[in-house]
Order: structure tokens, then C-alpha cells, then sequence
């Protein structure tokens, strides 16, 4: 089965701190996404990443960097959270190759900053 | 860009019944891919089905069936026989048949919310 894990499912956080969610998959993907949901938005792409070491910005990637140094991981970093960061975060990961370019998904990160 | 378009915030149906959600999508590529996401209250994303825009046969996964109108740019989804297990949030998304760089994006919609009355 695919598997697509996000360490931590719920996080409070201060205004100001260093926030990193840690995403691995276990498919041998070449692309992984970081997405974010908030209620009537729908899902929002902040940062993507196709192979190791590259990235490309997303839709909304102000206030959010990644890192990709391995295959399998995929690290969403908010260098200083504020409180409109506030919201759900998805990761996910897909390739081109067997699985018919679907994407797969996490269970999601909660993330409160206050 | 490509941008994707339910018009339904939310839409209620009665177990057993069978209800269909609507998805419009603009794009100016001819060849992609189309696909309906659920999400219960577990927040896990599931795909229920997807779409080949090459294909003009419409996609079925047992209950779930699309209206594929490529002409229209138009990807509703049937729900046959509707189970309390079907509430959650739907969301239709596109993604570009090209390879490479953002192309490999899922663009979503805004979701629509189901509920199942029993």
C-alpha cells in the first residue's frame, strides 16, 4: 500500500518560532507537494518538488520555504510563524511511472500558532 | 492557468438516493487528467476516480460514475445508492497530461460538502 506520513498530526506553536513539518513517502515518488487547506479556500499549492534538491513555488509560498535532500522526504519550514499561518497542511507525493499519475496524501498536519 | 470550478459549497441527499456533484475546469492544454478526491472528517484524502481527457468513455468505480464533457469543460460526479459512508467533502481536481516541472500540479476546487440523511 502507499504510504504517505506526516509526522506530526497536531502542533501549537509560538508567533516568531521556526516551524518544520516533516513529510516521508514510501513509494519511491519523484514529485512531492505541500499543500494547504483552509476552509473555503479548498486546497492552496505552496511548494512542490520534482526531483532531489529542486523545488518550485507554488500559488502561495510567501512566508514558507522546503527541503528536499532526500528522495523520500519532503520538509515544509515556516522561518518565523505568524498567526494566519494557522490551518491544516497536506503533503503528498505522485510520479508519472505504475500509479497512473495519481497523487497520494497524508493524514494532514494541524497547525495552530499563537 | 488552469483553474477548477464547483459551484456547490455543500448538497445534501438521502441514503439510498443518488445525487451529482458539479465540476467545471478551464484549461487551454487538450490533453490532462481529471480527477474527484473525498475527504471525510478523518481529513485523509481518498481518490474515488479519475479521467483520462484522451478517453471519451466516462469513468465508473462501482456506486461513482463522472459526466465527462470535454467540450463543455464540464466533470460531474454521480453517486448511485448513497451511503452514510459517502458524507465528506468532495473536491475536483485537474492535473496536466505534460510532463515536467509544474505540470505534475493538482489544481483543486473549493470542495463541495455532502451530506447522507439517513
Amino acid at each position: 500500500d502507499v504510504k504517505v506520513t506526516q509526522s506530526s498530526r497536531y502542533l501549537v506553536k509560538r508567533t516568531g518560532e521556526k516551524v518544520f513539518l516533516e513529510c516521508v513517502q514510501d513509494m519511491d515518488h519523484e514529485n512531492m507537494f505541500w499543500y494547504r487547506q483552509d476552509p473555503g479556500l479548498g486546497l492552496r499549492l505552496i511548494y512542490f518538488s520534482y526531483d532531489v534538491k529542486m523545488k518550485e513555488k507554488g500559488d502561495i509560498p510567501e512566508g514558507y520555504s522546503v527541503s528536499r535532500e532526500k528522495k523520500e522526504r519532503f520538509s515544509l519550514i515556516l522561518e518565523s510563524a505568524s498567526t494566519n499561518q494557522t490551518s491544516m497542511y497536506l503533503c503528498a507525493s505522485s510520479d508519472d511511472r505504475g500509479t497512473g499519475n495519481t497523487i497520494y496524501f497524508g493524514e494532514g498536519s494541524w497547525l495552530t500558532v499563537v | 492557468a488552469q483553474t477548477v470550478t464547483q459551484s456547490q459549497p455543500e448538497m445534501s441527499v438521502q441514503e439510498a438516493e443518488t445525487v451529482t456533484l458539479s465540476c467545471t475546469y478551464d484549461t487551454s492544454e487538450s490533453d490532462y487528467y481529471l480527477f474527484w478526491y473525498k475527504q471525510p472528517p478523518s481529513r485523509q484524502m481518498i481518490l474515488v476516480i479519475r479521467q483520462e481527457a484522451y478517453k471519451q468513455q466516462n469513468a465508473t468505480e462501482n456506486r461513482f460514475s463522472v459526466n465527462f464533457q470535454k467540450a463543455a469543460k464540464s466533470f460531474s460526479l454521480k453517486i448511485s445508492d448513497s451511503q452514510l459512508g459517502d458524507a465528506a467533502m468532495y473536491f475536483c481536481a485537474y492535473r496536466s497530461r505534460n510532463s515536467g516541472g509544474s505540470n505534475y500540479k493538482l489544481t483543486f476546487g473549493k470542495g463541495t460538502l455532502l451530506t447522507v440523511n439517513p
